[in-house]
């Protein structure tokens, strides 16, 4: 157990649909880290925040955004959802050099 | 720019010794890591080295840092069938303006063959 903990663990959604998958990092990390697993794809980063404020963005569609609450729990809204946006989606923390991993949240759009 | 490379296959018999290595392009890298994830499971971090360390071993795992190649290894002793999994190298890189990079490797998938 990594003590990063993703919600919910399964989501099966349309198209053209939101979602909002919810993420809580260890007890102590200020780093959330959201990252997009598919098969085609691999493993993408999508955006970072650090004790509430965006800190990096990586491939993540404007259809997607995020925030951190002050709590450091964080959420990821996926909007207009299409087929293509099915995958696996991570979160991890990290307070200095070491990344841990949720155990995702599987999102299948239909 | 950065960029992690590994190859994305390597099947062995069980007891015999794998070995997964990656390649990475950003010389600034200050750390760098290896992730086991099993299917329908998140990444787990199996280790880390730090970028002026040579070699790091842990149990059955040691891994090997050529710097001068930007080549990074996995070694797994007496490899059993609980580690078939994939394998993913990352590495750490400063951001220029603040904090750091996460760059994640396609991931090795590995098969142990009985």
């Amino acid at each position: 157990d990594s003590g990063v903990t993703q919600t919910p663990k399964h989501l099966i959604t349309a198209t053209g649909q939101r979602v909002t998958l919810r993420c809580s990092p260890r007890s102590g990390d200020l780093s959330v880290y959201w990252y997009q697993q598919s098969l085609d794809q691999g493993l993408q980063f999508l955006i970072q925040y650090y004790n509430g404020e965006e800190r990096a963005k990586g491939n993540i569609l404007e259809r997607f955004s995020a925030q951190q609450f002050p709590d450091l729990h964080s959420e990821l809204n996926l909007s207009s959802l299409e087929l293509g946006d099915s995958a696996l989606y991570f979160c991890a923390s990290s307070s200095s050099s070491e990344q841990y991993f949720g155990p995702g949240t599987r999102l299948t759009v239909t | 720019g950065e960029d992690v490379e590994q190859s994305l296959f390597l099947s062995v018999r069980e007891g015999d010794s794998s070995v997964i290595n990656c390649t990475y392009t950003d010389s600034s890298s200050t750390y760098l890591y290896w992730y086991k994830q099993e299917p329908g499971a998140g990444l787990q971090l199996l280790t880390y080295i730090f970028s002026n360390m040579d070699m790091k071993q842990d149990q059955r795992l040691t891994v090997l840092l050529n710097k001068k190649d930007k080549h990074l290894s996995l070694r797994i002793a007496d490899t059993q069938t609980g580690d078939s999994a994939i394998y993913f190298c990352a590495e750490i890189t400063p951001r220029v303006n603040y904090g750091q990079n996460f760059v994640f490797g396609p991931g090795t998938r590995l098969s142990v063959l009985p």
